[in-house]
């Protein structure tokens, strides 16, 4: 399958910090990147649709001022949570769109996630 | 209403036994794909298998399968052999519409516990 990476891994930050996380597609390039967070013992709730040199698309709820997304090129898109706060603290997984295989089997491959901390 | 429900919070099975996780969804939409993932506990999420509403055959990959019955809105998936690795959470999720451009929603999750 397809391989994203996600930067940095796990990250520790005091209360009101921001905190810039990377996502990136390896092998394959990806007009859309989704974001998601996932609490513990939850499922996957998803924050916002990332397009390629366009706004991002946010999910009812998810303040867009707060959870900064950018999807500069083809391959990376960030998402900065600005002035971070302990509730902030949580896995957050991006995805990729492989659209190689085309139409309907358009697979979403993920990154490793991301351990945000906030003190 | 719920969109995908998998309604096994917890699974056990033994080593080498085959093993079926639930899950139903509910859409009007004649056009959709349905996923499985994997999510051990280091937390990455790994795709399994795909069905498309439109396939006629169940789809396969490896040790997976997946029970498609599409009249009582359900994609069961299946792993035979079962390995000790397969211990993880398991993620059903569909996807409404066509293309990827379309959100994926999930399930909340059935955790297996493979025994030797």
């Amino acid at each position: 399958g397809a391989v994203v990476s996600q930067h940095p891994s796990w990250v520790i930050c005091k209360s009101g910090t921001s905190v810039k996380i990377e996502c990136r597609s390896l092998d394959f390039q990806a007009t859309t990147m989704f974001w998601y967070r996932q609490f513990p013992k939850q499922s996957l709730m998803l924050m916002a649709t990332s397009n390629e040199g366009s706004k991002a698309t946010y999910e009812q709820g998810v303040e867009k001022d707060k959870f900064l997304i950018n999807h500069a090129s083809l391959t990376l898109s960030t998402l900065t949570v600005t002035s971070a706060h302990p509730e902030d603290s949580s896995f957050y997984i991006c995805s990729a769109r492989d659209q190689r295989t085309g139409g309907k089997r358009d697979t979403q491959y993920f990154g490793p996630g991301t351990r945000l901390t906030v003190l | 209403a719920q969109k995908i429900t998998q309604t096994q919070p917890g699974m056990f099975v033994q080593e080498k036994e085959a093993v079926t996780l639930d899950c139903t969804y509910d859409t009007s939409d004649p056009s959709y794909g349905l996923f499985w993932y994997k999510q051990p506990s280091s937390g990455e999420m790994i795709f399994l298998i795909y069905q498309g509403s439109y396939d006629q055959q169940n789809a396969t990959e490896g040790r997976y399968s997946l029970n498609f019955q599409k009249a009582r809105k359900s994609a069961n998936l299946v792993i035979s052999a079962s390995q000790l690795g397969d211990s993880a959470m398991y993620f059903c999720a569909m996807r409404e519409g066509e293309g990827g451009y379309n959100k994926l929603i999930f399930g909340a999750g059935t955790r297996l516990a493979v025994h030797p």
